[in-house]
């Protein structure tokens, strides 16, 4: 079994309507994260959390939400998905608590399309 | 805060010829260093990671990387390429201070030929 997984994997929507990605662990990481991803871009932090009571916006984090459920889920809300939103949105994982950060691990992704 | 660049967008070597891929960061302290691979429609996968001592470090697949401080730079090697190794790579910094986050380079895209 994948130890990050990323529900759906695929979305296609409409312009305006409320979209929800969920993300789930089985790593028993406390460090979750949200990117997405755009040709020629990389990676953009969209939001993290380092625990389930921290969360932190990143560098994109204007018309997204998110919610820290447990220490195994996080869920990133597009709350009125416009078009240039459409991209590949990936959650990750780390582990810091042994007071060094040791590398993120990422789950296969959901590739979202709004009309 | 910590930046990182890759300063080739597109790579491309022939099967069986030696790979190089650089990595530049701007941190003011040691950072954390990690290179990434990403296969076509695939999630990133961790190659090999650098946080002290030994400044050569061997990750997974033959790939290895060199930490050199007085050039900033993390580069990725692998002495023979693989038609499996075509991907995109991605060199990232994490910093050492809580609170502060990974930063990814833009990504190099290694295509392999024949």
């Amino acid at each position: 079994d994948a130890d990050v997984t990323q529900t759906p994997r695929n979305r296609i929507t409409k312009t305006g309507k409320r979209i929800m990605l969920e993300c789930s662990q089985t790593k028993g990481h406390d460090r979750m994260y949200w990117y997405r991803q755009d040709p020629g871009l990389g990676l953009r932090l969209i939001y993290y959390s380092f625990d389930v009571k921290d969360i932190n916006k990143g560098e994109i984090s204007d018309g997204y939400s998110v919610s820290r459920q447990a220490q195994a889920k996080f869920s990133l809300s597009l709350e009125s998905a416009i078009p240039n939103q459409t991209a590949l949105y990936f959650c990750a994982t780390s582990d810091a608590s042994s007071g060094r950060e040791l590398g993120q691990f990422f789950g296969p992704g959901t590739r979202l399309t709004v009309l | 805060a910590q930046s990182v660049t890759q300063p080739d967008i597109h790579i491309t070597v022939s099967e069986g010829a030696s790979l190089e891929l650089r990595c530049n960061y701007s941190y003011g302290a040691t950072p954390y260093l990690f290179w990434y691979v990403q296969s076509p429609g695939q999630g990133l996968q961790l190659l090999l990671k650098y946080f002290s001592g030994d400044t050569l470090v061997q990750g997974i697949k033959g790939f290895e990387a060199e930490f050199k401080r007085s050039q900033s730079s993390f580069n990725l090697r692998k002495p023979s390429v693989h038609w499996s190794d075509a991907a995109e790579y991605f060199c990232a910094v994490g910093a050492r201070v809580y609170g502060q986050n990974f930063v990814f380079g833009p990504g190099t895209r290694l295509s392999v030929l024949p």
